[in-house]
C-alpha cells in the first residue's frame, strides 16, 4: 500500500506570494499523481493530473513537477481564490487504487 | 450544466444500513467510470469504492469490502452506494467524482474531474 505524505500541515502565505507545497510517497509512483483544491462546502477541484498537467481550465500560475517519490505543487503568485485545502493523490492502474494524501492548508499570512 | 448530486445521506446506528445516490446531468454518463470518496470530520480524503463506466468491473478499498456495493444504472444517469454494517469509522462526507478518462480509464488516467457537493453520513447511537 502507497502512503502518500504532505507537507507542510498548514502553510502561511501572503497574497501575491509564491506557495509551494511537497507530497511525497512511500514508493515509487512514477507520476501517477494529482492535485486537488477544496474549500470548505465545495466540491473538490482537479487542479493536475500526470504529476504536471493543468486540467481544464485551471490557470496557470498552478504548476505541478515531479516524479518517482518526490511531487511539488507550485502557485506562483496567490490569489485570495486560492486559500484552500490541498491534496495530493496517487493512483495504481491495476488494480485500481487511489490513496490520498492528508492535505496542506493554506492560510493567508 | 455538467454536476454531479449526491443524496441519501443521514444518521444512523451502528450496525445499520444506507443507500446513497449520485445523479448525474450534462454529459455522457454511460461512458464514465465514477468513483466514491469520503471524508471522515477532520481528516483527509479517501477513496472509497469505483464502478467502471459499464458497470461490469467495480473495486472497493479494503476497510469497505463485503460490507458496501456500488452500483449504477445508465439508463437512469445515477449511481449509488449500498452501505451495510455501518461502523462510526464509516462516518463522514461521501462524494461521488467522476474518472476523467472516458471508456480509457483504466490505460489513461486524468483525474477525477467533476465532484459533487458530498452527502453527510453520521455512524453513531
Amino acid at each position: 500500500e502507497v502512503v502518500m505524505t504532505q507537507s507542510p500541515a498548514t502553510l502561511s502565505v501572503s497574497p501575491g506570494e509564491r506557495a509551494t507545497l511537497s507530497c511525497r510517497a512511500s514508493q515509487s509512483i512514477s507520476s501517477n499523481l494529482a492535485w486537488y483544491q477544496h474549500k470548505p462546502g465545495q466540491a473538490p477541484r482537479l487542479l493536475i493530473y500526470g504529476a504536471s498537467t493543468r486540467a481544464t481550465g485551471i490557470p496557470d500560475r498552478f504548476s505541478g513537477s515531479g516524479s518517482g517519490t518526490e511531487f511539488t505543487l507550485t502557485i506562483s503568485s496567490l490569489q485570495s481564490e486560492d486559500f484552500a485545502v490541498y491534496f495530493c493523490q496517487q493512483y495504481n492502474n491495476w488494480p485500481p487504487m487511489y490513496a490520498f494524501g492528508q492535505g496542506t492548508k493554506l492560510d493567508i499570512k | 450544466q455538467v454536476q454531479l448530486v449526491e443524496s441519501g445521506g443521514g444518521v444512523v446506528q451502528p450496525g445499520g444500513s444506507l443507500r446513497l445516490s449520485c445523479a448525474a446531468s450534462g454529459f455522457n454518463f454511460r461512458s464514465y467510470s465514477i468513483h466514491w470518496v469520503r471524508q471522515a470530520p477532520g481528516k483527509g480524503l479517501e477513496w472509497v469504492a469505483t464502478i467502471s463506466y459499464d458497470g461490469t468491473d467495480r473495486y472497493y478499498t479494503d476497510s469497505v469490502k463485503g460490507r458496501f456495493t456500488i452500483s449504477r444504472d445508465n439508463s437512469e444517469n445515477t449511481l449509488h452506494l449500498q452501505m451495510n454494517s455501518l461502523r462510526p469509522e464509516d462516518t463522514g462526507v461521501f462524494y461521488c467524482a467522476r474518472d476523467a478518462g472516458g471508456v480509457s480509464w483504466l490505460f489513461n488516467y486524468n483525474g477525477m474531474d467533476i465532484w459533487g457537493h458530498g452527502t453527510p453520513v453520521t455512524v453513531s447511537s
